[in-house]
């Protein structure tokens, strides 16, 4: 089975600073999906990015970007610039395209952005 | 406007009882999923069905019986509320072909057992 694992709980940023969140993932699979979601205080959850195992090109949405490195199975994700509205749980997450299309989440990580 | 909807946002009820959630989705979605957010944030698959048909149930107690009356309304009934109950669950709805990597989720529903 997939595991996902996020081993910081808590991250602090300055505002417009960078901040860079790391993931690791355990699997046997060539070909599966990797996510960040956001989950602001509202509780609502937010997709920022995605990328495809195949794509060795790393995804970029605005200031959100990751450093995929498949063989060490690590999908960081950086937030340049940070603002105030990114402070948030942030959650990696895989999707494997053999297992029914369900998301396997890694614990989280809480960004702080200071003023 | 086009979302996955869950009502309600919020439960409050005592051990034992009986108590559903409905989600509906107006995306044109066949796949739909509930997720479990426990109170240390940590998101669990519990359901999916696609197309109206069960096609993932990780060893959730049988007292958690979802049930997909079409391809937009994926409910989730809950036997014999128990305290560890308590948690936040997603809904989330994914569309078919090559997009069906994406999932759209709820706002979730905070359920609170006392």
């Amino acid at each position: 089975a997939q595991t996902v694992t996020q081993s910081q709980p808590e991250m602090s940023v300055q505002e417009a600073e960078t901040v860079t969140l790391s993931c690791t993932y355990d699997t046997s699979e060539s070909d599966y999906y990797l996510f960040w979601y956001k989950q602001p205080p509202s509780r609502q959850m937010i997709l920022v990015i995605r990328q495809e195992a195949y794509k060795q090109q790393n995804a970029t949405e605005n200031r959100f970007s990751v450093n995929f490195q498949k063989a060490a199975k690590s999908f960081s994700l950086k937030i340049s610039d940070s603002q105030l509205g990114d402070a948030a749980m942030y959650f990696c997450a895989y999707r494997s395209k053999a297992a029914g299309n369900k998301l396997t989440f890694g614990g989280g990580t809480r960004v702080l952005v200071k003023p | 406007d086009t979302a996955v909807s869950q009502t309600p946002k919020y439960l409050v009820t005592q051990m034992g009882n009986d108590k559903s959630i409905k989600c509906e989705q107006n995306l044109g979605h066949d796949t739909m999923y509930w997720y479990k957010q426990d109170s240390k944030k940590f998101l669990k698959i519990m359901f999916s069905y696609n197309n109206k048909e069960l096609i993932i149930n990780e060893t959730v107690p049988n007292r958690f019986s979802p049930k997909s009356p079409d391809k937009a309304h994926l409910n989730l009934h809950i036997n014999s509320l128990e305290l560890g109950d308590s948690a936040v669950y997603f809904c989330a709805s994914s569309p078919p072909g090559h997009k069906v990597h994406e999932q759209y989720f709820g706002p979730g529903t905070r359920l609170t057992v006392t």
